[in-house]
């Protein structure tokens, strides 16, 4: 069974670089058919796209994050990337790590439990 | 961005209900449109994908239809552990963009 896993400090504070990481377990993070994908919930709030990558590397952001954002991936360790820099409060969310099937649809089919993190000094 | 509009925002629904949940693009995405439930604390579980086809371990009870523009996720039959909340997900273009989700409480 794949299992998502996201690690990262849980608070960050204003105008310094949020970086989590995840790792995947019950599956190889290589191959052609997937995308491993980020997405946030800031609190009471709905669902944001912030990016995904796939293993070889290429990227697509959210416009609205694009150039404070970083995905990058480690095919060697299993594990997948976020960097968002220049925090302020209204990065305050839930970010989770998930797996997007590379195929026409792209449906997010395994996520990781989600790890909350605030912005604050 | 492909703006996702859902409607209600939430609803009041007893065991047994048939439940209707509407989901509105804001330009044509044919069938791609995909539904989610979460419950509090956890993450979102995928429910349906390509407009109508549920995926794999679902319920039955649930259903979706739709294309274009408009779209309908279903629960005949409402069951204790289905009071969640609910989102739609466009899959056409990026940037993904998600409804704001129907929360479904119990009556």
């Amino acid at each position: 069974q794949l299992q998502l896993q996201e690690s990262g400090p849980g608070l960050v504070k204003p105008s310094q670089t949020l970086s989590l990481t995840c790792t995947v377990s019950g599956g190889s993070i290589s191959g052609d058919n997937f995308f491993w994908t980020w997405i946030r919930q800031h609190p009471g709030k709905g669902l944001e796209w912030i990016g995904y990558i796939y293993y070889s590397g290429s990227a697509f952001y959210n416009p609205s994050l694009k150039s404070r954002l970083i995905i990058s991936v480690d095919t060697s360790k299993n594990q997948f990337s976020l960097k968002l820099r220049s925090v302020t409060d209204a990065d305050t969310a839930v970010y989770f790590c998930a797996r997007a099937l590379s195929g026409a649809y792209s449906q997010f089919d395994y996520w990781g439990q989600g790890t909350l993190v605030t912005v604050s000094s | 961005d492909i703006q996702m509009t859902q409607s209600p925002s939430s609803l009041s629904a007893s065991v047994g209900d048939r439940v209707t949940i509407t989901c509105r693009a804001s330009q044509n995405i044919r069938d791609y449109l995909i539904w989610y439930q979460q419950k509090p604390g956890k993450a979102p579980i995928l429910l349906i994908y390509a407009a109508t086809s549920l995926h794999s371990g679902v319920p039955s009870r649930f259903s979706g239809s739709g294309s274009g523009t408009d779209f309908t996720l279903t629960i005949s039959g409402l069951q204790p552990e289905d009071f969640a909340t609910y989102y739609c997900q466009q899959s056409y273009s990026t940037p993904r963009t998600f409804g704001q989700g129907t929360k479904v409480e119990i009556k």
